[in-house]
């Protein structure tokens, strides 16, 4: 069954570096997403992303957060600046569509740990 | 933030019995629900949906119960199975927006042998 894969799947960063999240979504998906869970806590959504832009955003994703599809497999987020509460599992997800009964698919996560 | 809420942070039962998930919400624009799976080190896995214009959703083992009027939804899993232990989590998107799933805290499942 076609999965999403991410990498790494732990990444350690100083603070205040600048880290790189790489997604491959499934490859008849559209719809690309960003999730992340702080330890302890809620899944949060991040931000959504179609036809080469965002679509939906929360508000944890400020400016220090961006994403992209560089290539046509790759969707990557990327903390220009991190912080200690950066730290948490960040969750790449995809859908065929963007509706509600195309259900997102997630990968298993990379685990974030600023140092 | 407690849009969506699972009250029972972790549920234990027999195998073979059934397992009974609960979900509230306190937002009315919420109109579609999902329930996802997940694993140890890995990422959570759909497993059935409703949406707000159905009471009950069932595929296989798996039923989904809607009480609109209550705000408040299950899942329910018979026979439960030892591979079924996961935490479970609620999820839920607001009319209008297809994107952004708002998720519960989860319920960690554990069935017994």
């Amino acid at each position: 069954e076609p999965e999403v894969t991410q990498t790494p799947s732990h990444q350690v960063t100083q603070m205040g570096q600048e880290v790189i999240l790489r997604c491959v979504p499934i490859s008849n998906h559209l719809y690309f997403y960003w999730y992340r869970q702080i330890l302890g806590q809620k899944v949060e959504f991040l931000v959504s992303f179609y036809n080469n832009e965002i679509s939906e955003k929360s508000e944890i994703f400020d400016d220090q957060f961006s994403v992209e599809r560089p290539d046509g497999s790759n969707f990557t987020l990327k903390i220009r600046s991190t912080k200690l509460e950066d730290s948490a599992m960040y969750f790449c997800a995809s859908s065929v569509m963007g509706s509600s009964n195309q259900p997102q698919h997630f990968g298993d996560g990379t685990r974030l740990s600023i140092l | 933030d407690q849009q969506v809420k699972q009250n029972s942070p972790s549920l234990s039962v027999q195998e073979g019995r059934i397992s009974i998930l609960n979900c509230d919400y306190t937002n009315s624009m919420f109109d579609y629900f999902l329930w996802y799976k997940k694993y140890p080190a890995e990422g959570p896995t759909f497993l059935i949906s409703i949406s707000s214009i159905k009471d009950k959703n069932e595929d296989g083992r798996f039923t989904v119960f809607l009480n609109k009027s209550a705000k408040h939804l299950s899942l329910h899993i018979v026979p439960s199975q030892p591979g079924d232990s996961a935490v479970y989590f609620c999820a839920a998107l607001l009319r209008g927006s297809n994107y952004k799933l708002t998720f519960g805290k989860g319920t960690l499942l554990t069935v017994n042998p």
